[in-house]
């Protein structure tokens, strides 16, 4: 079964300092990866994804993912953390099994914790 | 444009009491989901509607939850009768249909906290 793990359910970092939000997963054939946010009472604003391509991919409000095959991760970053990307973030991978619906399986989500 | 919208955005009903949520798609988006978050757990699937059918309901966690999509437009999820174990947020998401059949995000609303108490 296709399944997505998110290890921290929280993560605390100092305004301007890099962060790293980890996410890995486990799917038959080539994924299809997203990162989600979540702030305050608001709903999921979609970040970024991997399709296929360069293993780097930009997305949203100076994040990045990095796609790494051989680990089977999609790791959230950005070089300089702000107080305001205080959120809660969700990674996800598109349902392929029976058949590619666009159904999405996400992980537990991840409390990011920026501090200034 | 318009966003995908929910309504209540949020409910607090007694157990054994009725509930049905609302969901406005994005204009145009075809693919209608609709997910659950549990306090603190991951984000579920409930099931997806292609315009007015439904494509996958293998997420419905039982007979008490009935989600129509009456001329592919809105849809609605009722929960009835409400049990406690139904609290939680219920999230409605839209997407259209790719060139390469579903390769795009979904658009979120942003939710509709049910407590049932």
């Amino acid at each position: 079964a296709q399944s997505v793990a998110q290890p921290e359910d929280q993560v605390n970092v100092a305004e301007g300092n890099p962060l790293t939000v980890k996410c890995t997963y486990s799917v038959s054939g080539n994924p299809y990866l997203f990162w989600y946010v979540q702030y305050p009472n608001r709903g999921l604003q979609f970040l970024l994804k991997y399709i296929t391509g360069d293993n780097l991919v930009k997305g949203s409000y100076g994040f990045e993912a990095e796609f790494n095959k051989s680990q089977t991760s999609f790791h959230l970053k950005k070089p300089s953390a702000l107080v305001s990307d205080s959120a809660l973030y969700f990674c996800a991978v598109r349902d392929l099994i029976p058949s590619n619906t666009g159904k999405l399986i996400f992980g537990q989500g991840t409390t990011l914790q920026v501090k200034p | 444009e318009a966003g995908v919208t929910q309504f209540p955005s949020h409910s607090v009903i007694e157990k054994g009491q009725t509930v049905t949520l609302r969901c406005d798609p994005i204009s145009g988006h075809d693919n209608l989901y609709w997910y659950r978050r549990v306090m603190g757990k991951e984000i579920k699937f409930l099931l997806h509607f292609v315009k007015e059918s439904k494509q996958d309901e293998s997420g419905m966690p039982n007979n008490r939850f009935l989600a129509e999509r009456t001329g592919g437009t809105y849809s609605t999820l009722k929960v009835q009768p409400a049990e406690l174990e139904d609290s939680g947020v219920y999230f409605c998401a839209s997407s259209q249909s790719g060139a390469w059949g579903n390769t795009g995000e979904l658009f979120f609303g942003e939710g509709s906290r049910l407590t049932v108490l």
